[in-house]
């Protein structure tokens, strides 16, 4: 397809663990979002990627979480030793370009629950 | 800082009558202004956008948004609901002098449109 595309679409895991998760741009798209959707809590920017530049990281919640993004292309999100209230659905998003005013374009989602 | 408010969780309306999501903002500069939907179990789709201009604009699935500077709104319409509007409405914003990357989504509103 011609979409953005996440995997796993579920992740079940225990606590303490690292889990990773993959977004796969649409192709030719340069910007880069993860996006974090809890219940009643909205969507919750985590990091931006564009082009070959330094990522913006200022959303990301502890040091637990990083990302990284290889050849301007696939990225992937991880959690390390994961807690409870990570549990939540990540979405990636990618945009044509880095400018203000264009849309993003979403994945369907990773759903993480730690037991 | 940037922030949206959606002061409604949830809006109730019967099939053929207008419906309105309501969407408030607050940027330190000017904004751009964006409306996504997400159907269940489906990533976030991109209905419309307020850049410059003029202050109605039109989206998809026959939604429009009209953007108020004074009132710092961007109330979502539409004329005539239909069943399939049910789903989960994002209002979000980036300020265009000052902020990063980084879009701000409110927390959303679940649309319910009943026969």
């Amino acid at each position: 397809g011609a979409g953005v595309s996440q995997s796993p679409s579920n992740k079940v895991t225990e606590k303490g663990k690292d889990v990773e998760l993959r977004c796969d741009p649409i192709s030719g798209h340069t910007a880069l979002y993860w996006y974090r959707q809890s219940l009643g809590q909205g969507l919750e920017f985590l990091i931006y990627f564009q082009g070959n530049s330094a990522p913006d990281k200022s959303g990301l919640p502890s040091d637990r979480f990083s990302a990284e993004r290889t050849g301007g292309s696939v990225s992937t999100l991880t959690i390390q030793r994961t807690q409870q209230e990570d549990s939540a659905v990540y979405l990636c998003a990618s945009s044509l370009t880095g400018s203000q005013t264009g849309e993003l374009f979403f994945g369907e989602g990773s759903r993480l629950t730690v037991l | 800082a940037q922030s949206v408010a959606q002061p409604e969780d949830q809006v109730n309306v019967a099939e053929g009558n207008p419906l309105t999501v309501k969407c408030t903002y607050s940027v330190s500069g000017n904004p751009y202004l964006f409306w996504y939907v997400q159907y269940p179990n489906r990533g976030l789709q991109f209905l419309l956008k307020y850049i410059t201009g003029d202050n109605l604009v039109k989206g998809s699935y026959g939604f429009e948004a009209e953007f108020n500077k004074s009132q710092t709104s961007f109330h979502l319409k539409k004329p005539s609901a239909l069943v399939s509007d049910s789903a989960l409405y994002f209002c979000a914003v980036r300020d265009r002098e000052n902020s990063g990357y980084a879009l701000n989504f409110g927390k959303g509103t679940s649309l319910l449109v009943t026969p």
